[in-house]
């Protein structure tokens, strides 16, 4: 199918803990795989991708794995700050667009 | 680069009357998406562009839904008669072939 499946829809973590986040898909010709951080009232904003050939990328305390075989992808974020707190959203490239998961509301703690 | 800039910011309207929500591209971009975003919808595409032509208009929901791209830099969506359900934020995004979209900040549409 086209959707993309994201869990959890909310996540509640304690500052300094880490929070991760799992998308899953059907189409295997997708090989781009970004996700996107969306702050109250503002509009989406890329903070890692990952292309098919790769299964780990890194960005400071930003990871995402890529396992194409089972198709899912997961976001991973280390030594959370209450700054974090937003809606990730992970999405999969077909054809010129992107597929976008529903959304992870995150919640870190103070 | 002042990124995608779209407006206005926020619309406030009553049924029946015609909206037009603008956007300009990041230049050099050559795809141009539009989308709707609500809480029991969340992220949906309504149309995208490329070179200036529309590739994908599935996701427009229906007639009184209208997209243009007169040139590279400038976009229009647009809704006659606008309905109550309409009201939602539309992005617009852009970004160059098989790269990144980067999204505009958003009009909130309110629908009355």
């Amino acid at each position: 199918g086209e959707n993309v499946e994201q869990h959890p829809s909310t996540l509640s973590v304690q500052e300094g803990d880490s929070a991760v986040i799992k998308c899953t898909y059907s189409d295997s010709a997708s090989n781009y795989f970004p996700w996107y951080k969306q702050e109250l009232g503002k509009g989406p904003q890329l903070i890692i991708d990952i292309r098919s050939n790769v299964g780990e990328k890194k960005d400071q305390r930003i990871a995402v794995t890529l396992n194409k075989t089972a198709k899912h992808f997961s976001l991973h974020i280390t030594e959370t700050q209450p700054e974090d707190s937003a809606v990730y959203f992970c999405a999969r490239n077909q054809g010129g667009k992107l597929i976008f998961g529903q959304g992870t509301e995150l919640s870190v703690k103070p | 680069d002042a990124g995608v800039i779209q407006s206005p910011r926020h619309e406030v309207t009553e049924m029946g009357q015609e909206v037009t929500l603008r956007c300009k591209p990041i230049s050099g971009h050559d795809y141009l998406f539009w989308y709707r975003q609500t809480m029991m919808r969340g992220l949906e595409l309504l149309i995208y562009f490329n070179n200036n032509v529309p590739i994908d208009d599935s996701g427009m929901p229906e007639d009184r839904f209208s997209a243009k791209m007169p040139n590279a830099s400038f976009s229009t969506l647009k809704i006659q008669p606008s309905e109550p359900r309409d009201s939602a934020v539309y992005f617009c995004a852009s970004s160059r072939p098989g790269e990144t979209q980067y999204f505009g900040p958003g009009t909130r549409l309110l629908v009355l």
